[in-house]
């Protein structure tokens, strides 16, 4: 199985600071058709988990600009440039490609 | 808005079964390929299985193949999972999600509230 790998597991920051997540997959995400089967959701407390990104770098619809994904291959990044407190919760990032599909651990995000 | 609803979940014993459904409010779940992930208590997401718009295909992970079959009802469009010898290991949330394979690559681009399934004597 592919492992996605998380880190870090646990984020504080401040409101108006900047945040990164950094998902590490132990094979490619890149499919022959060019797309890369990489996203990201996220799960706040108590609620279901929802889309913030797919294939990589898209930006679902609703989620604000200040999240953005970047990578390639096999090393990824969530970015998020200024916090907000609605932004806490459980970060999640998810290969599409090889069966089964695989989410990472997760990475907790807490406003001081 | 659109909604995915499950139900069936509760409180089984031991080497018991159940049968989630997933039902949709304000589109077409006939016209989806849709999944099922689960997150036991405290814990992260599994990808549990998939299956395709017209039923033809699906897809299970090997933790739980011959125990968990997704399948569907298009003309009551609706999704199913049924759970066999159930475990307490099993205990968790399970969601049903639409996969987004015409405008994407199968990214799960809504999800359930969930259903709790207790697993225990």
């Amino acid at each position: 199985d592919v492992v996605l790998t998380q880190t870090p597991l646990s984020l504080s920051v401040t409101p108006g600071q900047p945040a990164s997540i950094s998902c590490k997959s132990t094979q490619s995400l890149l499919r022959s058709d060019g797309k890369t089967y990489l996203y990201w959701y996220l799960q706040r407390p108590g609620q279901s988990p929802h889309l913030l990104i797919y294939e990589v770098s898209s930006r679902f619809s609703g989620v604000p600009e200040r999240f953005s994904g970047s990578g390639s291959g096999t090393d990824f990044t969530l970015e998020i440039s200024r916090v907000e407190a609605e932004d806490m919760g459980v970060y999640y990032c998810m290969q599409g490609l090889h069966l089964p599909w695989t989410f990472g651990q997760g990475t907790q995000v807490e406003i001081k | 808005e659109v909604h995915l609803l499950e139900s069936g979940g509760g409180l089984v014993q031991p080497g018991g079964s159940l049968r989630l459904s997933c039902a949709a409010s304000q589109f077409n779940l006939r016209n989806y390929a849709m999944a099922w992930v689960r997150q036991a208590p405290g814990r992260g997401l599994q990808w549990l299985s998939a299956i395709t718009s017209d039923g033809g295909d699906s897809y299970t992970a090997d933790s739980v193949q011959g125990r968990f079959t997704i399948s569907r009802d298009n003309a009551k469009d609706l999704v199913f999972l049924e759970l066999t010898s159930l475990r307490a290991d099993d205990t968790a949330v399970y969601y049903c999600v639409r996969r987004q394979v015409v405008h994407g690559s199968g990214h799960f681009d809504l999800w359930g509230q969930g259903s709790l399934v207790t697993v225990s004597s």
